[in-house]
Order: C-alpha cells, then sequence, then structure tokens
C-alpha cells in the first residue's frame, strides 16, 4: 500500500514554455503532499506543501508565479514550472503521508527530471 | 545548528562488514524518525521508522534512538554492494507534526 505515482519521470522542453508534473496518491487520500527539488549530489530541497482545496505554502525563496500548484482533489497534486529556463533543470519529486497518524513517513514518488534546454 | 545533523561521508566500508551511520538531532521533542535510502538518480525509499527509544531491528538494518543524547542510527550488517547509497535521516519535530524534516544525508559506498 502507499504508492504515490509521478509522472513524468523525464522531460525535455525549450526555454520559455512550461512543464506540468503529476503526483497522485493510489490507493490513499492525501490532502497534503510535498514538492521537493534536488540538483546532483546535493540534498533533498523542500519547495512548497500542497493542500487539497487551498493555496500552497511555499519555502522562503521559491517563487510563487514560477512554480505553480494545485491541488485540486485528495489525490492529484500538479506542479508547472513556467517559463521554464535551464536553471530550472532539476529532478522534482513530490511525496505524501498515508493518513495513518503523524508517526508515519512519507511516501515519495519516483520522480521527474527536467532538462530545460 | 541545523535540526538535523548527518556527515555527508563518503564512508566507505568492505564488503560483509558492519556499516554505522549516524544522525544528531536538536528538537527534544522530536516524535518519529526514519531512515530514507536514496539511489543516485533515484528518489528516497522509507527502509526504518523508529519512535522509542533502543533497537529496532529489520532484515539486516537495526535502528538505534536514545532521545537523552538526542541520536539516532543505522547498523547495516553484512553489507552488500546494493547498499552503497545515501543514507537520509529524517524526523518529525514536536512542532511541526506534518512535515518531516530531513537531514542532508551521509553517502555509503561497500567496497568489493
Amino acid at each position: 500500500g502507499a504508492v504515490v505515482s509521478q509522472h513524468p519521470s523525464w522531460v525535455i522542453c525549450k526555454s520559455g514554455t512550461s512543464v506540468k508534473i503529476e503526483c497522485r496518491s493510489l490507493d490513499f487520500q492525501a490532502t497534503t503532499m510535498f514538492w521537493y527539488r534536488q540538483f546532483p549530489k546535493q540534498s533533498l530541497m523542500l519547495m512548497a506543501t500542497s493542500n487539497e482545496g487551498s493555496k500552497a505554502t511555499y519555502e522562503q525563496g521559491v517563487e510563487k508565479d514560477k512554480f505553480l500548484i494545485n491541488h485540486a482533489s485528495l489525490t492529484l497534486s500538479t506542479l508547472t514550472v513556467t517559463s521554464a529556463h535551464p536553471e530550472d533543470s532539476s529532478f522534482y519529486i513530490c511525496s505524501a503521508r498515508p493518513p495513518t497518524g503523524p508517526l508515519f513517513g512519507y511516501t515519495f514518488g519516483s520522480g521527474t527530471r527536467l532538462t530545460v534546454v | 545548528q541545523k535540526e538535523v545533523e548527518q556527515n555527508s561521508g563518503p564512508l566507505s566500508v568492505p564488503e560483509g562488514a558492519i556499516a554505522s551511520l549516524n544522525c544528531t538531532y536538536s528538537d527534544r521533542g522530536s516524535q518519529s524518525f526514519f531512515w530514507y535510502r536514496q539511489y543516485s538518480g533515484k528518489s528516497p525509499e522509507l527502509i526504518m521508522s523508529i519512535y522509542s527509544n533502543g533497537d529496532k531491528e529489520d532484515g539486516r538494518f537495526t535502528a538505534q534512538l536514545n532521545k537523552a543524547s538526542q541520536y539516532v542510527s543505522l547498523l547495516i550488517r553484512d553489507s552488500q554492494p546494493s547498499d552503497s547509497a545515501t543514507y537520509l535521516c529524517a524526523l518529525y519535530p514536536y512542532s511541526s507534526a506534518s512535515k518531516i524534516i530531513f537531514g542532508s544525508g551521509t553517502r555509503l559506498s561497500i567496497r568489493p
């Protein structure tokens, strides 16, 4: 149980275009999902907390208008990288916590490798 | 002081030996503790969770928690080359039960 599916697993886009990444909880409902970014050989960086039915909470330094998050249902959160540039190239990972109490760890999606050319 | 501290490594351990990974944390009210394994280019995978002081064993893995000393460790027995990965320590701090705090990870290399 507790599977999180992330799509696409990799994407290449041209500079200036937008890319949408989907994160789905397959066998549980997730009122909260989390979006991370990870550059090569660096640690996970939390970008934002996605809240079902309300606005996302962004971490300091993350541009809200550039990284649009929508959490329209209890099983789907999307991250849209708008007007992507080469410096946005990174590994984006979503996660969710199964609703079995606060003592359980996150389940991560498989990640999306974004390359902006 | 970082909330969760880990030695970045790399920690090099011969195959078949015990790998010992350590993590210290600053918030005494921290509740649940986790170890994630992350292979290069992949997303993290939860391998152990521990909530009470003492040891918790699962196969070749043992998690150890000492709340008084504010450290949590992960022992990997009979280390295999496939254990080579980055290991992330994580916890729920008391003040923010909905969000896990991650350490920066320790890179483990098992040499044949």
